[in-house]
């Protein structure tokens, strides 16, 4: 069965304090891989897709890299503005459904 | 530019009654899917359409009905609602035809509360 796995579940930074979110996946050929923002009250926000093991991707303070299980999400230097709950979902090849993680969710303080 | 839009932003109902959300795709997307988010949960998969002819259907009840128009916007509908029926539901847009490299692009949602 197709999985996905986000650790951890909730994440407290200081401002400028670099860290990484955790994407664990198992699916029956990857098609693609994305990362979503979502803040409260909204829908999630398209940041990236990664399509196979050893390709990065970046913007701004942010820079997801994949691998055959997992994928990570690094946040450099993070700024207040940065908080909000991460998704990563996955997509198989014989389908075009998304299926997401529980999220990470980000604070980050001043 | 125009986002994926959706209609209403919220929603109280009673159980047992029906339901319809609405949504309009980003401007030239042909794919739209519905998804439902409960609280501090990830999104699930309920339907995709594409040149409105269903796609793809989740693990949901028959309860749950969608349609796509020929303006590709579309209406998820659901019957005899449930308490935990409540949820966000979202509906998403993409370019691509089926099984093509294209992200879907999200609304905001629709907040639904049964009562």
């Amino acid at each position: 069965e197709d999985q996905v796995t986000q650790s951890p579940e909730a994440l407290r930074l200081q401002e400028g304090e670099s860290s990484s979110l955790n994407c664990s996946y198992t699916v029956s050929g990857l098609r693609g891989l994305f990362w979503y923002r979502q803040d409260p009250g909204k829908g999630p926000e398209f940041l990236f897709t990664l399509y196979s093991a050893g390709e990065e991707k970046e913007k701004e303070r942010l820079k997801a890299t994949l691998t055959k299980k997992e994928s990570f999400l690094h946040i450099t230097a993070p700024k207040p503005e940065d908080s909000a709950t991460y998704l990563c979902a996955v997509q198989a090849l014989e389908t075009d459904k998304l299926i997401f993680g529980t999220g990470t969710r980000l604070q980050v303080f001043p | 530019d125009a986002g994926v839009t959706q209609s209403p932003t919220h929603l109280i109902k009673t159980r047992g009654q029906h339901v319809t959300l609405r949504c309009s795709p980003i401007s030239g997307h042909k794919s739209v899917s519905w998804y439902q988010q409960v609280l501090g949960q990830g999104p699930q998969f309920i339907f995709q359409y594409y040149e409105k002819e269903e796609r793809g259907r989740g693990n949901f009840p028959d309860r749950f009905s969608a349609r796509q128009f020929p303006n590709y916007s579309s209406e998820l509908n659901v019957n005899a609602l449930l308490l935990g029926d409540s949820a966000l539901y979202l509906c998403a847009s993409s370019l691509g035809q089926p099984r093509a490299h294209s992200p879907l692009h999200f609304g905001n949602g629709t907040r639904l509360t049964v009562t």
